[in-house]
């Protein structure tokens, strides 16, 4: 199966900063990545898709890159509801599969 | 719209079978664009994939769990189940269910989940 690394586990920054996260995948996914977050409590949040498409009512300070192996989620300027989880998924082989995530966290 | 409800014990004895249902409401569960799945996710982890079956017959298990998995679907109530045998404190975990969305005609991501239920396995 495909394993999807997150880099880095915890992003400390403050509101209005940019964020920057990473995921990798093992052999290359096509653009079948997909990005979520995570509040405690809650379920995943669909964010992104396509890797650079983004999901119904995600705003527009959310962007994706990337194809192949190598993607990114940009967060332009943080909000408050913005820190959380957040995990990549590939589905371009079965199984599907999630990386470990990384953590946005108030600094 | 659509929305995804999980149902079940909360606590499992070892070596016996985890059951959840979820109910899927404001849509059809044989509506032929629409596939439903059972995700997990352990206390601090990233979620796994478990597997799906849909109403056409089609299925497809995690081969980590394939051995213990059996998904079942209920048309006639709009629900599909899980069933997970000789389960350990391994299987603790939340379980979700959750709506497999298409991008250029294949699979590709999660893009409605249910609430999701905690099940403990413990005696």
């Amino acid at each position: 199966e495909i394993v999807l690394t997150q880099s880095p586990g915890t992003l400390s920054l403050s509101p209005g900063e940019r964020a920057t996260l990473s995921c990798r995948a093992s052999q290359s996914v096509r653009r079948y990545l997909a990005w979520y977050q995570q509040k405690p409590g809650q379920a995943p949040r669909l964010v992104m898709y396509g890797a650079s498409s983004r999901a119904t009512g995600i705003p527009d300070r959310f962007s994706g890159s990337g194809s192949g192996a190598e993607f990114t989620l940009t967060v332009s300027r943080l909000e408050p509801e913005d820190f959380a989880v957040y995990y990549c998924q590939q589905y371009d082989s079965s199984p599907p599969t999630f990386g470990q995530g990384t953590k946005v966290e108030i600094k | 719209q659509v929305q995804l409800q999980e149902s079940g014990p909360g606590l499992v004895k070892p070596s016996q079978t985890l059951s959840l249902t979820c109910t899927v409401s404001g849509g059809s569960i044989s509506n032929g664009d629409s596939y439903y799945t059972w995700i997990r996710q352990h206390p601090g982890k990233g979620p796994e994939w478990i597997g799906y079956k849909f109403y056409s017959g089609r299925t497809y298990y995690n081969p980590s769990l394939e051995s213990r998995v059996t998904i079942s679907v209920d048309t006639s109530k709009n629900q599909f189940s899980l069933k997970l045998d000789s389960v350990t404190a391994a299987d603790t975990a939340v379980y979700y269910c959750a709506r497999i969305s298409l991008w250029l005609g294949e699979f590709s991501h999660f893009d409605l989940w249910g609430r999701g239920t905690l099940v403990t396995v413990s005696s």
